[in-house]
């Protein structure tokens, strides 16, 4: 089974402090995606990554940035943290190509971010 | 643009019945549509993915049938048990790129 694990479950930080959320998966997939998720507004793409040093944007990267130096870890980072930002972010991987194309994503338990 | 629209946003049913989930979408040149199952407070769990060419998939009590003419999916949950609450998602992939377009999900409560 596919594993995707997200560093924290739950995440306490202030006002501009610059925030770490770690995302790690051990089935060797490609694609790397990191959302958040607010009530009434769904799932929102923030950054993803189809390999390794390889970055795209999502609807929302602004004030987001990404890091992905190996392949089985994708690192969302929060450059100055503010209040709007808390919210659930949910890490999800997927096969690329081929025959895996028409693969689900997997994603991780989510990271419940409070900015004080 | 692609828009992806669940209908109702929220459903209580009794126990034992059987249940569907609607899912439309507005642009029919999709890769594949995928259903998820989401826990409070917890991520997503794929339940099952259509690929453009089929009509249908099956996983135990669950079926999805997809028509891409008319834009629409249905989730059927047949025999639902205290144990299916949760919200369900669907999600469309674009044939132009690896992103999903999601739902804002049906919020589904079985009642013992």
């Amino acid at each position: 089974d596919v594993k995707v694990t997200q560093s924290s479950r739950y995440l306490v930080k202030r006002t501009g402090e610059k925030v770490f959320l770690e995302c790690v998966q051990d089935m060797d997939h490609e694609n790397m995606f990191w959302y958040r998720q607010d009530p009434g507004l769904g799932l929102r793409l923030i950054y993803f990554s189809y390999d390794v040093k390889m970055k795209e944007k999502g609807d929302i990267p602004e004030g987001y940035s990404v890091s992905r130096e190996k392949k089985e870890r994708f690192s969302l980072i929060l450059e100055s943290a503010s209040t709007n930002q808390t919210s659930m972010y949910l890490c999800a991987s997927s096969p690329q190509g081929g025959q895996d194309s028409n693969q689900p994503q997997h994603f991780g338990d989510g990271t419940r971010l409070s900015i004080l | 643009k692609q828009e992806v629209t669940q209908i109702p946003a929220a459903l209580s049913v009794p126990e034992g019945e059987n249940l569907v989930l609607n899912c439309s979408f507005t642009d029919s040149a999709i890769y594949n549509l995928q259903w998820f199952r989401q826990d409070p407070g917890k991520g997503l769990t794929s339940l099952l993915l259509i690929q453009s060419s089929q009509r249908e998939q099956t996983s135990g009590r669950l079926n999805a049938s997809l028509d891409k003419s008319s834009g629409r999916s249905t989730l059927y949950i047949a025999a639902s048990q205290p144990g299916d609450s949760a919200t369900y998602l669907c999600a469309v992939r674009p044939y132009s790129n690896y992103q999903l377009i999601w739902g804002a999900g049906t919020k589904l409560i079985i009642k013992p």
